[in-house]
């Protein structure tokens, strides 16, 4: 099982933000936090990951809490394009699992 | 293009047909992974290789399912006497690192198997 509990879907208004919650309250201290998405008919595609440090890149911010029991994607203007499901994932002894994911709506 | 390709995008097969998917990675990349998705859920872990040793197999993974990695480059996925449960889309993704390096994945398109 996925060690991670997300939203199942959220909306988000075109060119606004989009933050995207997950819980990982199991995480161990070595544990990355990964952040992928899956456009529809497409693979998932990565976009960012971390360990405790907020990382940002072109494509997005993730702030991971202090305790680390949780994290959060930002998407700083989100557009049509985005309109995805995003899965927040920890490895599990080096495989990666997937649970349900959020599906973001962007709205127009 | 660099990227994880696989091979067919789609496939149409008859119920009791055996199939054969591949998967080219992306080179020097020493992971391979498979997963099964169905309509509305997420990637479900198949079985994954480090080169060509094959390290893990889920348990949903029935005996008619095979992998293998002979050169620790392509790998193919072959189901045998393909059922209608087996429809579903099949990705490949690929990582360069070991156990302890944190790396992501690079997926493929995926192969899109109707059973019929």
């Amino acid at each position: 099982d996925a060690k991670t509990t997300q939203p199942p879907s959220m909306d988000c208004a075109e060119g606004r933000a989009a933050n995207l919650p997950c819980n990982h309250s199991t995480i161990s201290g070595n544990e990355y936090v990964y952040w992928y998405r899956q456009i529809h008919s497409q693979g998932p595609q990565y976009i960012i990951h971390g360990l405790k440090n907020n990382e940002t890149n072109e494509m997005a911010s993730l702030i991971i809490t202090e305790d680390r029991k949780s994290s959060t994607l930002i998407l700083p203007h989100a557009t049509l394009r985005d309109t995805a499901v995003y899965y927040c994932i920890v490895y599990r002894d080096d495989k990666i699992i997937f649970g349900k994911g959020t599906r973001l709506h962007i709205l127009p | 293009d660099t990227g994880v390709s696989q091979d067919p995008r789609h496939k149409i097969t008859k119920r009791g047909q055996n199939v054969t998917f591949r998967c080219d990675p992306i080179s020097e990349h020493n992971r391979l992974y498979w997963y099964r998705q169905t309509l509305g859920q997420g990637p479900e872990f198949l079985t994954y290789f480090q080169n060509e040793a094959q390290l893990e197999k889920s348990r949903l993974l029935s005996d008619r399912f095979s992998a293998e990695r002979p050169k620790g480059s392509f790998s193919t996925l072959e189901i045998q006497r393909t059922e209608q449960g087996d429809s579903a889309m099949y990705l490949c993704a690929s990582r360069r690192g070991s156990w302890a390096d944190n790396t992501e994945a690079f997926f493929g398109q995926g192969t899109r198997l109707t059973v019929v």
